[in-house]
């Protein structure tokens, strides 16, 4: 069974500070992950995703993310955030592109 | 172009009706997905369709749910004697292919509520 942890529920980060959000997967094979945001009224925009080859992933948005395998990870960073980053994010796990597990969701609040 | 469309967008209805959501996907996507999301947790997929065929329906929660895509494009999602359990935000995704490394596109969902 596959599955996916985001331990953090709400982050709060000013503007300007870095982000990291944390994803913790369970699979029993090379996943593909991938990290997805979504903002009020709006649908779920993929940020990146990872199937294989280099594990530090670039994705939109100037978002970056780092499959460790040894750590079953998958965090997101940013190095520096701006208002319009306050959303839910959502990290997924799955055996190919469709099947995906989500995890419940980090909503990230930009402080001035 | 346009996106994933979704309607209606708000749906309320009351236990035992029936219930139909339906999905516009992209053009020339043939590749089309269905999820549900209830409130404070993440998407939870339901059915995947190739063109006019359910290629996987193994999320599908039980036989009171249905989805179709007759002609490979336009989806419908049916409910039957629906339950206040199935109040959540019915999300559709289409991509171009369904292959590996394929993008997933997400409509703004249907939020239904049973009352």
């Amino acid at each position: 069974a596959q599955s996916v942890t985001q331990p953090d529920i709400h982050i709060t980060v000013s503007e300007g500070a870095s982000l990291e959000l944390r994803c913790n997967y369970s699979y029993g094979a090379t996943p593909y992950l991938f990290w997805y945001v979504q903002s009020p009224g709006q649908g779920l925009q993929l940020l990146l995703k990872y199937f294989s080859g280099d594990t530090l992933v670039q994705g939109i948005k100037g978002f970056e993310a780092e499959f460790k395998r040894s750590q079953s990870s998958f965090n997101l960073r940013k190095p520096s955030v701006h208002w319009s980053d306050a959303a839910e994010y959502f990290c997924a796990v799955g055996p190919n592109d469709y099947k995906l597990s989500f995890g419940a969701g980090t909503t990230v609040t930009v402080r001035a | 172009g346009a996106g994933v469309s979704q309607t209606p967008s708000n749906k309320v209805t009351e236990k035992g009706k029936y219930v139909e959501l339906r999905c516009d996907p992209i053009s020339g996507h043939t590749a089309l997905y269905w999820y549900r999301q209830s409130l404070g947790q993440g998407p939870e997929f339901l059915i995947y369709f190739q063109g006019t065929g359910a290629a996987d329906d193994s999320g599908l929660p039980n036989d009171r749910f249905f989805a179709v895509r007759p002609e490979g494009s336009v989806s419908t999602l049916k409910i039957q004697r629906t339950e206040r359990g199935d109040s959540a935000v019915y999300l559709c995704a289409s991509s171009l292919s369904g292959g590996r490394g394929d993008t997933q596109y997400f409509g703004p969902g249907t939020r239904l509520t049973v009352l």
